[in-house]
């Protein structure tokens, strides 16, 4: 089993639509909890983090995570073209990060 | 501020040959990583170095790959031989010590290919 499950994808919605992204982790000894963001051909980006349960908001995005039912979301409201881009679940265990297998997201004018 | 900077941005070698991949850090930036993704799979951590000390080298797949941070500044990955399944991209992280929140900032990759 992998310690971070994530769907693959591809996603892909119109503009303005609400995007919902999901993992699912099996170590329940996880307190840090990250999404991050990759456009082709570049870095991992660091978008926002949650630390152990409950919801965080940073402008159009919303990072979730529900420790009882090991699972973490990201919520993208009124979603742009711009926010085409594999997004990736992380947790961190000690220093290194433990990814998912990132989810592709198109927006679509 | 200069990110992270890899080099090269791609490299296509033979199966049996060697490959040296480079990884440049943020400056001031002790703790380095290096990750790896796979067609099809996840990005996988292959070891992590703080200053020029390997602090965790778990991820290493085999001996083929040897990692070197000489000076705790720039790093080096070397694959030798490289075999077909070596193939994917490489990534090189970095971040600064002492945070609780371990911000780790990546560089483009290295796209590798075995032929």
């Amino acid at each position: 089993q992998k310690e971070v499950e994530q769907d693959p994808g591809p996603l892909s919605v119109p503009e303005g639509a609400i995007v919902s992204l999901n993992c699912t982790y099996s170590n329940s000894a996880f307190q840090y909890f990250m999404w991050y963001r990759q456009y082709s051909r570049k870095g991992p980006e660091l978008l926002m983090y949650t630390y152990s349960s409950g919801n965080k908001e940073d402008g159009r995005f919303t990072a979730q995570v529900d420790k009882s039912s090991k699972y973490i979301s990201l919520f993208i409201r009124d979603s742009q073209p711009s926010d085409s881009a594999t997004y990736l679940c992380a947790i961190q265990g000690a220093q290194k990060l433990v990814f998912g297998q990132g989810t592709r997201l198109t927006i679509n004018p | 501020e200069a990110g992270v900077t890899q080099f090269p941005s791609h490299s296509v070698i033979e199966k049996g040959q060697t490959v040296t991949l480079r990884c440049d850090p943020i400056s001031g930036h002790d703790n380095l990583y290096w990750y790896r993704r796979v067609m099809g799979k996840e990005i996988k951590f292959l070891l992590h170095f703080v200053k020029e000390s390997k602090q965790d080298e778990s991820g290493m797949p085999n001996n083929r790959f040897l990692a070197e941070r000489t000076g705790g500044t720039y790093s080096t990955l070397k694959v030798q031989p490289a075999e077909l399944e070596d193939s994917g991209v490489y990534f090189c992280a970095s971040s600064q010590d002492g945070l609780v929140v371990n911000e780790q900032f990546f560089g483009p990759g290295t796209r590798l290919t075995v032929l």
